[in-house]
């Protein structure tokens, strides 16, 4: 199946700082999703993106769509302790018989020291 | 409360005893997911459907089946379970014009000995 390298693969920060992470794929997407998951629970949307070089904020996240449409990032402006989590990347192929076929990323795994 | 309703959360069970997953959904979506998670590997998908009666192969739909006989549910069936299949399982649902802005639901955590 289809790759995506999201990196990096963790990360231990401190409160306060900004966080960057990315994901990278061979194949175009024409919507990159972010999600964030907390432990035992399953993954939550944070951020859509669905027009190529399309940037998007949502409170301290910001991502964009990647203008070849085969990367995006995610950054995190001034972490706190409840950013702690594992975020997600996932691509949607851009259509054909492939339509509906969702990929993730590896994931990043966040840790925040207070 | 919109939601995405798994049973069983917990699992333990042999290799070779069928077993099914169930998933149900309250927002009328379309569109509906299985996906495993396994540590260093993230998510993978193992089937999806885009209405009822319609379903795909995802990545890894090896050992596992799935039906889409009414829009609310997605069970996922595994006939012969094998250990190799030990992992968290989460279903999602989407409405397709949302262009999968997907609702995943709690997991379910299978052991297969």
């Amino acid at each position: 199946g289809q790759q995506l390298n999201q990196s990096p693969q963790s990360m231990f920060i401190q409160e306060g700082e900004d966080v960057s992470m990315n994901c990278t794929s061979s194949s175009i997407f024409n919507t990159w999703l972010w999600y964030k998951q907390d432990p035992g629970e399953g993954p939550v949307l944070l951020i859509a993106l669905y027009k190529a070089g399309e940037l998007t904020s949502n409170g301290r996240l910001t991502a964009q769509f990647g203008i070849t449409r085969k990367d995006s990032f995610l950054n995190i402006s001034a972490s706190i302790p409840s950013d702690v989590g594992i975020y997600f990347c996932a691509g949607l192929n851009a259509g054909g018989t492939s339509y509906g076929k969702l990929t993730f990323g590896q994931g990043t795994i966040l840790t925040v020291h207070p | 409360e919109a939601q995405v309703t798994q049973n069983p959360r917990y699992l333990i069970t042999v290799t070779g005893k069928k077993l099914t997953v169930t998933c149900s959904q309250n927002m009328n979506h379309e569109y509906m997911s299985w996906y495993r998670q396994d540590p260093g590997l993230g998510l993978r998908q193992i089937y999806y459907s885009m209405n009822v009666e319609v379903t795909d192969k995802g990545d890894v739909p090896e050992g596992y089946k799935v039906s889409r006989k009414e829009k609310r549910n997605f069970p996922l069936i595994l006939e012969s379970p094998s250990p190799n299949q030990t992992s968290l399982y989460f279903c999602a649902s989407s409405r397709l014009s949302l262009g999968l802005e997907l609702f995943f639901g709690e997991g379910s955590r299978l052991t297969v000995l």
